[in-house]
Protein backbone atom coordinates (compact mmCIF):
# COMPACT_ATOMS: atom_id res chain seq x y z
CA UNK A 1 0.00 0.00 0.00
CA UNK A 2 0.54 3.72 -0.05
CA UNK A 3 3.30 5.25 2.31
CA UNK A 4 3.53 8.25 4.06
CA UNK A 5 6.03 10.25 5.96
CA UNK A 6 5.46 13.15 7.91
CA UNK A 7 8.39 15.40 8.79
CA UNK A 8 9.86 16.80 11.40
CA UNK A 9 8.15 14.10 13.90
CA UNK A 10 8.38 17.26 16.31
CA UNK A 11 8.84 20.75 16.70
CA UNK A 12 8.63 22.86 19.32
CA UNK A 13 8.00 27.19 18.31
CA UNK A 14 8.32 30.15 20.10
CA UNK A 15 5.02 32.26 19.42
CA UNK A 16 4.86 34.31 16.11
CA UNK A 17 7.43 32.17 14.65
CA UNK A 18 6.82 30.73 10.87
CA UNK A 19 7.34 26.65 10.32
CA UNK A 20 7.12 24.20 7.78
CA UNK A 21 5.80 20.31 7.44
CA UNK A 22 6.44 18.35 4.73
CA UNK A 23 4.50 15.09 4.23
CA UNK A 24 5.95 12.89 1.65
CA UNK A 25 4.10 9.96 -0.42
CA UNK A 26 4.87 6.71 -2.18
CA UNK A 27 2.72 6.89 -5.17
CA UNK A 28 0.34 9.05 -6.95
CA UNK A 29 -2.86 9.81 -4.96
CA UNK A 30 -6.55 10.82 -5.42
CA UNK A 31 -6.67 12.89 -1.98
CA UNK A 32 -4.87 14.58 0.23
CA UNK A 33 -5.79 15.93 3.48
CA UNK A 34 -4.48 17.92 6.47
CA UNK A 35 -5.49 17.83 10.02
CA UNK A 36 -5.31 19.26 12.98
CA UNK A 37 -5.63 17.20 16.34
CA UNK A 38 -6.12 19.30 19.16
CA UNK A 39 -5.23 18.69 22.29
CA UNK A 40 -8.73 17.39 23.14
CA UNK A 41 -8.28 15.30 20.32
CA UNK A 42 -10.77 16.34 17.82
CA UNK A 43 -9.44 16.26 13.77
CA UNK A 44 -10.30 19.55 12.35
CA UNK A 45 -10.19 19.35 8.28
CA UNK A 46 -6.77 22.60 7.39
CA UNK A 47 -7.00 21.51 3.52
CA UNK A 48 -8.49 19.03 1.43
CA UNK A 49 -5.21 19.64 -1.47
CA UNK A 50 -4.50 16.66 -4.16
CA UNK A 51 -2.70 19.16 -5.86
CA UNK A 52 -1.96 23.03 -6.37
CA UNK A 53 -1.82 25.59 -3.69
CA UNK A 54 -4.74 26.88 -0.69
CA UNK A 55 -4.20 29.35 1.72
CA UNK A 56 -6.46 29.79 4.71
CA UNK A 57 -5.59 32.75 6.96
CA UNK A 58 -2.08 32.15 8.37
CA UNK A 59 -1.89 28.83 7.03
CA UNK A 60 -1.33 27.32 3.22
CA UNK A 61 -0.60 24.36 1.75
CA UNK A 62 1.17 23.21 -1.69
CA UNK A 63 0.97 19.68 -3.13
CA UNK A 64 3.09 19.01 -6.04
CA UNK A 65 1.62 15.64 -7.01
CA UNK A 66 4.47 14.89 -9.79
CA UNK A 67 7.08 14.84 -7.00
CA UNK A 68 4.56 12.95 -4.76
CA UNK A 69 5.24 15.80 -1.73
CA UNK A 70 3.08 18.27 -0.11
CA UNK A 71 3.95 21.54 2.47
CA UNK A 72 2.02 22.91 5.33
CA UNK A 73 2.75 26.40 6.27
CA UNK A 74 1.78 27.58 9.49
CA UNK A 75 2.80 32.17 9.64
CA UNK A 76 3.17 33.79 13.00
CA UNK A 77 2.44 30.71 14.69
CA UNK A 78 0.05 30.52 18.20
CA UNK A 79 -0.47 29.05 20.82
CA UNK A 80 -3.67 27.34 19.85
CA UNK A 81 -1.87 25.80 16.76
CA UNK A 82 -0.49 23.59 19.03
CA UNK A 83 -1.14 19.89 18.36
CA UNK A 84 -0.49 17.05 16.13
CA UNK A 85 -0.56 17.77 12.40
CA UNK A 86 -1.44 14.98 10.00
CA UNK A 87 -1.33 14.28 6.25
CA UNK A 88 -3.61 11.53 4.93
CA UNK A 89 -3.83 10.65 0.96
CA UNK A 90 -5.98 8.19 -0.88
CA UNK A 91 -4.79 6.25 -3.99
CA UNK A 92 -6.35 4.30 -5.81
CA UNK A 93 -8.79 2.67 -2.87
CA UNK A 94 -11.19 4.08 -0.56
CA UNK A 95 -9.60 4.55 2.81
CA UNK A 96 -7.68 7.68 4.08
CA UNK A 97 -3.26 6.55 4.80
CA UNK A 98 -2.41 8.53 6.92
CA UNK A 99 1.41 9.78 8.31
CA UNK A 100 2.36 9.34 11.85
CA UNK A 101 1.97 13.10 12.30
CA UNK A 102 4.13 16.38 13.83
CA UNK A 103 3.75 17.17 17.37
CA UNK A 104 3.83 20.98 17.41
CA UNK A 105 4.20 22.87 20.55
CA UNK A 106 4.04 26.80 20.02
CA UNK A 107 5.35 28.44 23.64
CA UNK A 108 4.14 31.63 24.88
CA UNK B 1 -18.93 21.50 10.40
CA UNK B 2 -20.15 19.25 9.32
CA UNK B 3 -22.78 17.03 11.61
CA UNK B 4 -21.36 14.34 12.80
CA UNK B 5 -22.47 12.63 16.21
CA UNK B 6 -20.86 9.77 17.81
CA UNK B 7 -22.08 7.75 21.10
CA UNK B 8 -21.06 6.90 22.99
CA UNK B 9 -18.52 9.18 23.70
CA UNK B 10 -16.40 6.82 26.59
CA UNK B 11 -17.15 3.63 27.12
CA UNK B 12 -15.59 0.94 30.04
CA UNK B 13 -16.65 -2.48 29.21
CA UNK B 14 -14.89 -5.88 29.85
CA UNK B 15 -13.46 -8.31 27.98
CA UNK B 16 -15.48 -11.01 25.92
CA UNK B 17 -18.69 -8.46 25.95
CA UNK B 18 -20.32 -7.34 23.08
CA UNK B 19 -20.10 -3.54 21.93
CA UNK B 20 -22.27 -1.21 19.45
CA UNK B 21 -20.84 2.33 18.97
CA UNK B 22 -22.89 4.30 16.32
CA UNK B 23 -22.23 7.06 14.26
CA UNK B 24 -24.88 9.51 13.18
CA UNK B 25 -24.82 12.25 10.24
CA UNK B 26 -27.38 14.80 9.25
CA UNK B 27 -25.09 15.82 6.09
CA UNK B 28 -26.75 13.19 3.76
CA UNK B 29 -23.16 12.43 2.54
CA UNK B 30 -23.04 8.35 0.90
CA UNK B 31 -20.12 7.35 2.19
CA UNK B 32 -19.37 6.70 5.85
CA UNK B 33 -15.80 5.32 7.60
CA UNK B 34 -14.46 4.07 10.93
CA UNK B 35 -10.88 4.30 11.96
CA UNK B 36 -9.53 3.31 15.14
CA UNK B 37 -6.39 5.39 16.25
CA UNK B 38 -3.76 3.89 18.16
CA UNK B 39 -0.73 5.54 19.47
CA UNK B 40 2.58 4.38 17.01
CA UNK B 41 -0.55 3.43 14.27
CA UNK B 42 -2.17 6.66 13.86
CA UNK B 43 -5.09 6.22 12.27
CA UNK B 44 -6.33 2.81 10.60
CA UNK B 45 -9.59 2.46 8.74
CA UNK B 46 -11.45 -0.72 10.06
CA UNK B 47 -14.48 -0.82 7.45
CA UNK B 48 -16.62 1.62 5.54
CA UNK B 49 -19.61 2.07 3.84
CA UNK B 50 -20.97 3.42 0.11
CA UNK B 51 -24.23 3.46 0.67
CA UNK B 52 -27.26 1.71 2.64
CA UNK B 53 -26.28 -1.81 3.28
CA UNK B 54 -22.84 -1.75 1.03
CA UNK B 55 -20.24 -2.41 3.03
CA UNK B 56 -16.67 -3.51 2.71
CA UNK B 57 -13.50 -4.36 4.94
CA UNK B 58 -10.54 -1.86 6.01
CA UNK B 59 -7.15 -1.96 7.29
CA UNK B 60 -7.84 -4.04 10.45
CA UNK B 61 -11.11 -5.15 9.76
CA UNK B 62 -10.53 -8.85 12.26
CA UNK B 63 -12.75 -9.22 15.49
CA UNK B 64 -15.11 -5.89 13.85
CA UNK B 65 -18.77 -5.66 11.89
CA UNK B 66 -20.32 -3.67 10.59
CA UNK B 67 -24.09 -2.20 9.46
CA UNK B 68 -25.83 0.34 7.46
CA UNK B 69 -29.76 0.18 7.25
CA UNK B 70 -30.46 4.06 6.90
CA UNK B 71 -27.93 6.70 5.04
CA UNK B 72 -27.83 8.82 8.46
CA UNK B 73 -26.36 5.71 10.67
CA UNK B 74 -23.41 3.49 10.45
CA UNK B 75 -22.77 0.92 13.51
CA UNK B 76 -19.76 -0.71 14.07
CA UNK B 77 -19.49 -3.73 16.84
CA UNK B 78 -17.16 -5.98 18.34
CA UNK B 79 -18.47 -9.04 19.07
CA UNK B 80 -16.88 -10.64 21.84
CA UNK B 81 -14.02 -6.88 22.90
CA UNK B 82 -10.64 -8.04 23.59
CA UNK B 83 -7.68 -5.94 25.42
CA UNK B 84 -6.38 -5.36 22.19
CA UNK B 85 -9.21 -2.98 21.01
CA UNK B 86 -9.04 -0.80 23.25
CA UNK B 87 -8.67 2.14 21.29
CA UNK B 88 -10.06 5.69 20.35
CA UNK B 89 -12.54 5.04 17.37
CA UNK B 90 -13.24 7.97 14.62
CA UNK B 91 -16.14 7.74 12.40
CA UNK B 92 -15.87 9.92 8.86
CA UNK B 93 -17.93 10.41 6.02
CA UNK B 94 -17.58 11.82 2.77
CA UNK B 95 -19.60 12.54 -0.46
CA UNK B 96 -17.63 10.24 -2.68
CA UNK B 97 -14.81 8.13 -3.17
CA UNK B 98 -12.20 10.36 -3.22
CA UNK B 99 -13.96 13.34 -1.89
CA UNK B 100 -12.96 15.35 1.38
CA UNK B 101 -13.83 13.16 4.40
CA UNK B 102 -15.15 14.66 7.55
CA UNK B 103 -14.53 13.66 11.39
CA UNK B 104 -16.64 13.04 14.22
CA UNK B 105 -15.43 13.52 17.59
CA UNK B 106 -14.08 9.93 18.80
CA UNK B 107 -15.44 7.72 21.45
CA UNK B 108 -12.66 6.14 23.66
CA UNK B 109 -13.26 2.76 24.67
CA UNK B 110 -11.45 0.91 27.25
CA UNK B 111 -11.88 -3.14 27.23
CA UNK B 112 -10.84 -4.14 30.74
Amino acid sequence: GIQVEQSPPDLILQEGANSTLRCNFSDSVNNLQWFHQNPWGQLINLFYIPSGTKQNGRLSATTVATERYSLLYISSSQTTDSGVYFCAVTDSGSRLTFGEGTQLTVNP
Amino acid sequence: DAGITQSPRHKVTETGTPVTLRCHQTENHRYMYWYRQDPGHGLRLIHYSYGVKDTDKGEVSDGYSVSRSKTEDFLLTLESATSSQTSVYFCAISEGRFYEQYFGPGTRLTVT
